[in-house]
């Protein structure tokens, strides 16, 4: 199916764990993007990609490491979970600005509870 | 750094009447702003966008103002019905144009 995926939609996890969150785009996007939404903070940037092996730093990345090994991918994974992680992550792709728009196509979101 | 904001967090309006969501922006050189929404248990998806070179831009319902002067942007939503009830974002660019910043939403009620 074309569109931008997110996996798993629910996930709980123990404090200390290391979780992976997957996102894949059938577009070719160039750029792709993790955001976490809480309460009160909107969305913020965690990592972003703007080609296959091209990361970079967002608002907060501390925790989070990212790869980008092929352009429809974009796994984000938390390699050590804290309670303070326990948020909705979104994914999303954006060819930014090459035609003319910086739109970004958001995933469905992943819900991810640390306990 | 950025900062993106809207005024009031929550809005309620009756179905078939005209919504105004507003959104303050600190960046004076801020060149490009897109408004989101974000329905309940989804990503958040594109509205409508504008340059700072305009003043207005029009959608199918949705109309985006911007006031540069007072760095100001506001969406309205005209006859706004049910299914518009969703959480609205405003988000401009970094000064290095590689990532947006997002306000935290206002939430839009219809009153059917």
């Amino acid at each position: 199916d074309a569109g931008i995926t997110q996996s798993p939609r629910y996930k709980i996890t123990e404090t200390g764990r290391q979780v992976t969150l997957m996102c894949h785009q059938t577009w070719s996007h160039s750029y792709m993007f993790w955001y976490r939404q809480d309460l009160g903070h909107g969305l913020r940037l965690i990592y972003y990609s703007a080609a296959a092996d091209i990361t970079d730093k967002g608002e907060v990345p501390d925790g989070y490491v990212v790869s980008r090994s092929k352009t429809e991918n974009f796994p984000l994974t938390l390699e050590s979970a804290t309670r303070s992680q326990t948020s909705v992550y979104f994914c999303a792709s954006s060819d930014f600005g090459s035609k003319g728009s910086y739109e970004q196509y958001f995933g469905p979101g992943t819900r991810l509870t640390v306990t | 750094g950025e900062s993106v904001g809207l005024h009031l967090p929550t809005l309620s309006v009756q179905e078939g009447d005209n919504s105004i969501i507003n959104c303050a922006y600190s960046n004076s050189a801020s060149d490009y702003f897109i408004w989101y929404k974000q329905e309940s248990g989804k990503g958040p998806q594109f509205i409508i966008d504008i340059r700072s070179n305009m003043d207005k831009r029009q959608g199918q319902r949705v109309t985006v103002l911007l006031n540069k002067t007072v760095k100001h942007l506001s969406l309205q939503i005209a006859a706004t019905q049910p299914g518009d009830s969703a959480v609205y974002f405003c988000a401009e660019p970094s000064n290095t144009g590689n990532q947006f910043y997002f306000g935290t939403g206002t939430s839009l009620t219809v009153i059917p």
